[in-house]
């Protein structure tokens, strides 16, 4: 699977757009873009995924580029409980043992200030 | 309410015992997987099961055993021969074979071992 790089640390206003960047320039055809988050000893919660096309649902919007080598997640509105840890994962989409891993890196913290 | 539960959220244990943590899915998912997470770290995959009755070593599977009898259960033993099991433990289920799919995680179980 692409490696993902992200900034270790953001901070943001809260009402304010948040915009967490993140870079996998070797990503494949097959490969879907995911993000996760993870509140404070909890366990990771899902937000969104896509392959090509942006992607909006009712917590985020993912902007991913034509080159696919970089996208950026967008909360349009942060609030103090966004403030999490971030993670950009890719995940190849073809069936076997391998596309069951999902490999975490170390995220971004997003700190939203009131 | 379909989800993932993971029992205890705290376990202590003394050096050189082995212990088991549970997880459960009533989603009906057939992968299930075992993460490992150390404080400031993104989370590492020990084991990972496509199916009843079959399971996968993941990066860090030293130390750790898993049985998958049920589909609904993936028990984890951190057995004497961890070198460091005191961490926090996320456990994580989705639906297949296709890799489009997110993966659901449980609240986590924080193993001590004093």
């Amino acid at each position: 699977d692409a490696k993902t790089t992200q900034p270790t640390s953001m901070d943001c206003a809260e009402g304010r757009a948040a915009n967490l960047p993140c870079n996998h320039s070797t990503i494949s055809g097959n490969e879907y873009v995911y993000w996760y988050r993870q509140i404070h000893s909890q366990g990771p919660q899902y937000i969104i995924h896509g392959l090509k096309n942006n992607e909006t649902n009712e917590m985020a919007s993912l902007i991913i580029t034509e080159d696919r080598k970089s996208s950026t997640l967008i909360l349009p509105h942060a609030t103090l409980r966004d403030t999490a840890v971030y993670y950009c994962i890719v995940r190849v989409a073809r069936s076997g043992g391998s596309n069951y891993k999902l490999t975490f890196g170390k995220g971004t913290l997003l700190t939203v200030n009131p | 309410d379909g989800g993932i539960t993971q029992s205890p959220k705290y376990l202590f244990r003394k050096e050189g015992q082995n212990v088991t943590l549970s997880c459960e899915q009533n989603l009906n998912h057939d992968a299930m997987y075992w993460y490992r997470q150390d404080p400031g770290q993104g989370l590492r995959l020990i084991y990972y099961s496509q199916i009843v009755n079959d399971f996968q070593k993941g990066d860090i599977a030293e130390g750790y055993s898993v049985s998958r009898e049920k589909k609904e259960s993936f028990p984890l033993t951190v057995t004497s021969a961890q070198k460091n099991p005191t961490a926090f433990y996320l456990c994580a289920s989705s639906i297949g074979v296709q890799g489009n799919t997110e993966a659901f995680f449980g609240q986590g179980t924080r193993l001590t071992v004093v």
